[in-house]
């Protein structure tokens, strides 16, 4: 069964700093993988997505994840954090076009000014 | 903005008593999935209609049931609720098809069950 893995339930990091959120996952086949922020009482919204080809993927608002099969990772990055960023952030993972979506437990980022 | 409404955006209700939620999906789109996201989780997965069929189910008991309608727009019925049923309800909907992936998520509504 597939399941996904992110760790640090919270993070901080100053404004200006680097953002790594981090993010496993387990499947016995080459799954499709997402990165979704969710901003407080509002809906997912997708950040990026891999799903073959190149292994570094760039979403919006400047991040971007790096597929590494041997590591069965997929961490998202952001150079420079801003105050915006603040907002829980879930990793997932999905077999097929046509499965169910699986979500980590999400990792809350907070940003100091 | 994706599209997706989802009505209403909160609800209180009494343990015991049923409760509909309902999704309009984003034009276009033929399929639909819910999930439940209890306070500080990730979002898990109910089920999902293809065309008006269920046709994917997570670890949900028989009394979480679901519609699809013609227009795309859909329903999740929860009977006999119970008090860890209070969470955010999302629908999501897609155009299933090959190297399609995105899911396009709906504010959520937040049910709180007393």
């Amino acid at each position: 069964a597939q399941s996904v893995t992110q760790l640090g339930s919270h993070v901080s990091v100053s404004e200006g700093a680097l953002v790594l959120l981090r993010c496993n996952y387990s499947s016995s086949v080459p799954p499709y993988l997402f990165w979704y922020v969710q901003y407080p009482n509002q809906g997912l919204q997708l950040l990026l997505k891999y799903t073959t080809g190149a292994t570094l993927v760039k979403g919006i608002n400047g991040f971007e994840a790096e597929f590494k099969k041997s590591e069965t990772s997929f961490h998202l990055t952001k150079p420079s954090a801003h105050m915006s960023d603040a907002a829980e952030y879930f990793c997932a993972v999905r077999k097929t076009s046509y499965d169910k979506v699986i979500f980590g437990p999400g990792t809350s980022l907070s940003v100091i000014p | 903005e994706t599209g997706v409404t989802q009505s209403p955006t909160h609800l209180i209700k009494t343990r015991g008593q049923q409760v509909t939620l309902r999704c309009s999906s984003q034009s276009g789109h033929n399929t639909v999935s819910w999930y439940q996201q209890a306070l500080g989780q990730g979002p898990q997965f109910i089920f999902q209609y293809y065309r008006e069929e269920e046709n994917g189910r997570g670890n949900f008991p028989p009394r979480f049931s679901g519609l699809q309608f013609p227009n795309y727009s859909s329903e999740l019925n929860v009977n006999a609720l119970e008090l860890d049923d209070s969470a955010l309800y999302l629908c999501a909907s897609s155009f299933v098809g090959p190297n399609i992936y995105e899911q396009y998520f709906g504010p959520g509504t937040r049910l709180t069950v007393t």
